[in-house]
């Protein structure tokens, strides 16, 4: 699985958009951009994923570049229950994909 | 749906002891499998399992055993207890193995080995 960079914190007013880039530019075609966050050594929780083209859910926003070398997400309006490490994850389309390798992640802070 | 459960949330062991974490989802997910997070740091792949009767190590597997008679169920055994082994673990189920399917991870069960 291509390697992914985050930065290691980032601060976000309640209510602002929060805006969290991840580089991975070694990832191939056939790899999956996914997003994970773990609140407070809870169970990492799911985001959203996307191959190509950028995607919606009722969560956040992922827009992945053309050149699929980098990617945002985006939570549009965020409050302090998103305080949170968040993961960028690349993982293969098929195959076994045996795990999920979890990065060191962003620390996103909500400040009130 | 409960989604993926784990039990007990909290254990203290003494070294040698043995114990199983269990592991349970009711999504009829295929796959599962087991990490565990040591502080400050990323989750690591002990062993997984593509469906039932199927099992293979992943990263970390030393120490730990694992079956799958059923779809649903997924257990982890320690062996001998370590304090090495002290750590959250976490289990995670996805519908299928390959990379477009999200896991989904229970809530952890937090091990201290003395």
């Amino acid at each position: 699985d291509a390697k992914t960079t985050q930065p290691t914190s980032m601060d976000c007013a309640e209510g602002r958009a929060a805006n969290l880039p991840c580089n991975h530019s070694t990832i191939s075609g056939n790899e999956y951009v996914y997003w994970y966050r773990q609140i407070h050594s809870q169970g990492p929780q799911y985001i959203i994923h996307g191959l190509k083209n950028n995607e919606t859910n009722e969560m956040a926003s992922l827009i992945i570049t053309e050149d699929r070398k980098s990617s945002t997400l985006i939570l549009p309006h965020a409050t302090l229950r998103d305080t949170a490490v968040y993961y960028c994850i690349v993982r293969f389309s098929s195959g076994s994909a045996r795990q999920l390798t979890f990065g060191s992640g962003t620390q996103l802070t909500v400040l009130p | 749906n409960a989604g993926v459960t784990q039990t007990p949330k909290f254990q203290v062991l003494k070294t040698g002891q043995s114990m199983t974490l269990q592991c349970a989802q009711d999504m009829n997910h295929e796959y599962m499998s087991w990490y565990r997070q040591d502080p400050g740091m990323g989750l690591r792949l002990i062993h997984y399992s593509v469906g039932a009767g199927i099992t293979d190590q992943g990263e970390v597997p030393n120490g730990y055993n694992v079956s799958r008679s059923t779809t649903e169920d997924f257990p982890l055994r320690l062996l001998s207890a370590a304090p090495s082994q002290t750590s959250v673990y976490f289990c995670a189920s996805s519908k299928l193995a390959g990379g477009g399917n999200e896991q989904y991870f229970g809530p952890g069960t937090r091990l201290t080995v003395t």
